[in-house]
């Protein structure tokens, strides 16, 4: 298996429920990304890791939780969501964290009811 | 700060038109520009790259040339296909740890 990997493709959770987002890269990258995807706006970047430590924290809400346990996989964990955090969560993967192309999932579909 | 704005869609076009997407950015430095493509139902794949001044990226039939003079990157096709139906993203990257995306161009191509 190639690229970048996101499980699962779909997911409805309610506003007390905690769950967790995978994605796994098998491009042998260094860095890899969550970002936020919504409708009629840019991407906005939530995480980044290098060498599996955290670079960079967008100002994103403790309800969101990322995790990187070695430089393939990723997981976001999360907690007591809003409403207004349903969107497309896109996970991606680059060589090196700057300059270098990003590879990207196929992306989770969350729904918080 | 660093940014990217392109043209608002959605572009409709017929079969075998011509296709322009304008792309102008805003960036310190010498920024690396980018179109990525998403197709229904996946996750963005790089369409095309540019790393610096004058270099012209290519892909597909699409091409793309990083204009440090006007700070565009507009995004070409001399003839689309239905196939290219998706939404386009422009995006740049710089010194720092992100990058930088537009809000993405939807276009549909009609037979």
């Amino acid at each position: 298996e190639t690229g970048v990997t996101q499980t699962p493709r779909h997911l409805v959770m309610g506003m007390t429920n905690k769950k967790s987002l995978k994605c796994e890269q098998h491009l042998g990258h260094n860095a890899m990304y969550w970002y936020k995807q919504s409708a009629k706006k840019p991407l906005e970047l939530m995480f980044v890791y290098s060498l599996e430590e955290r670079v960079e924290n967008n100002s994103v809400p403790s309800r969101f939780s990322p995790e990187c346990p070695n430089s393939s996989h990723l997981f976001l964990h999360l907690h007591t969501l809003q409403p207004e955090d349903s969107a497309l969560y896109l996970c991606a993967s680059s060589q090196v964290i700057r300059l270098s192309p990003l590879h990207f999932g196929n992306g989770t579909r969350l729904t918080v009811t | 700060g660093d940014s990217v704005t392109q043209m608002e869609g959605p572009v409709t076009l017929s079969e075998e038109a011509f296709l322009t997407i304008n792309c102008t950015y805003t960036a310190t430095g010498y920024p690396s520009l980018f179109w990525y493509v998403q197709y229904p139902g996946e996750g963005l794949q790089l369409l095309l790259k540019a790393t610096k001044a004058d270099d012209k990226g290519s892909n597909k039939g699409f091409e793309a040339t990083y204009r440090k003079e006007t700070t565009s990157f507009h995004l070409e096709k001399g003839s689309v296909q239905v196939s290219d139906s998706a939404v386009y993203f422009c995006a740049l990257s710089n010194t720092g740890n992100q990058f930088y995306f537009g809000t993405g161009t939807s276009l549909t191509v009609i037979p």
